[in-house]
């Protein structure tokens, strides 16, 4: 299995440009989120999904989307980049948010500078 | 509001000794809390999870505490290693189960 992966690693934008980054995780999970981690603030959620068809917003969600039409794949899209939007965004995975195990899997992130 | 608190500080300790990290809450009735580890330039790691009908949780070197009178949750790595020095999030998940982390805190261990 390769886990939960992300790309690109790294990505430099402009403001106003919009691009998608990409998560895929193959161990079958219902449950992926999508989360940003700035110095000093932590991880905060940004949007999650229950399963395929089903995305809701996290504490963060303005200036993104998200679509969930399998399993595997939930991309996140930046509409019109703002310098407000560099971060590290790590995807992250659990088979089901109310089973008996509920351990996070992370990718390694995708590093976004928007200037 | 609710309110995950880790100290911000870098925790520094002699190898060999017993590490203890602290997670306090406030505002939350948690279903159980986790911990993870996060290394420089990396995605976190999960380690521990720990529900709120229990006390202790141990897995090798690593023991976790859960008091939710106190609103407090201890983490300790004893005989601490070089190789344990990394960032310790801890991760609360309430009646949602959608977990809510710490800014956590960092850990240096000095050979």
């Amino acid at each position: 299995n390769a886990g939960v992966t992300q790309t690109p690693k790294f990505q430099v934008l402009k403001t106003g440009q919009s691009m998608t980054l990409q998560c895929a995780q193959d161990m079958n999970h219902e449950y992926m989120s999508w989360y940003r981690q700035d110095p000093g603030m932590g991880l905060r959620l940004i949007h999650y999904s229950v399963g395929a068809g089903i995305t809701d917003q996290g504490e963060v969600p303005n200036g993104y989307n998200v679509s969930r039409s399998t399993t595997e794949d939930f991309p996140l899209r930046l509409l019109s980049a703002a310098p407000s939007q560099t971060s590290v965004y790590f995807c992250a995975s659990t088979p089901s948010l109310a089973g008996s195990y509920n351990e996070q899997f992370f990718g390694p992130g995708t590093r976004l500078t928007v200037l | 509001s609710q309110k995950i608190e880790q100290n911000s500080e870098a925790l520094n300790i002699q190898e060999g000794k017993t590490a203890t990290l602290t997670c306090n809450y406030t505002n939350y009735s948690p279903a159980y809390l986790q911990w993870y580890r996060q290394d420089p330039g990396r995605g976190p790691v999960f380690l521990l999870l720990i529900r709120e009908n229990e006390k202790e949780k141990r897995k090798e070197r690593l023991k976790v505490t859960f008091d939710t009178t106190l609103k407090q949750s201890l983490f300790h790595i004893t005989a601490s290693q070089p190789a344990d020095s990394a960032t310790y999030l801890c991760a609360l998940s309430g009646g949602s189960y959608i977990p809510t982390f710490g800014r956590g805190t960092s850990l240096i261990v000095h050979p």
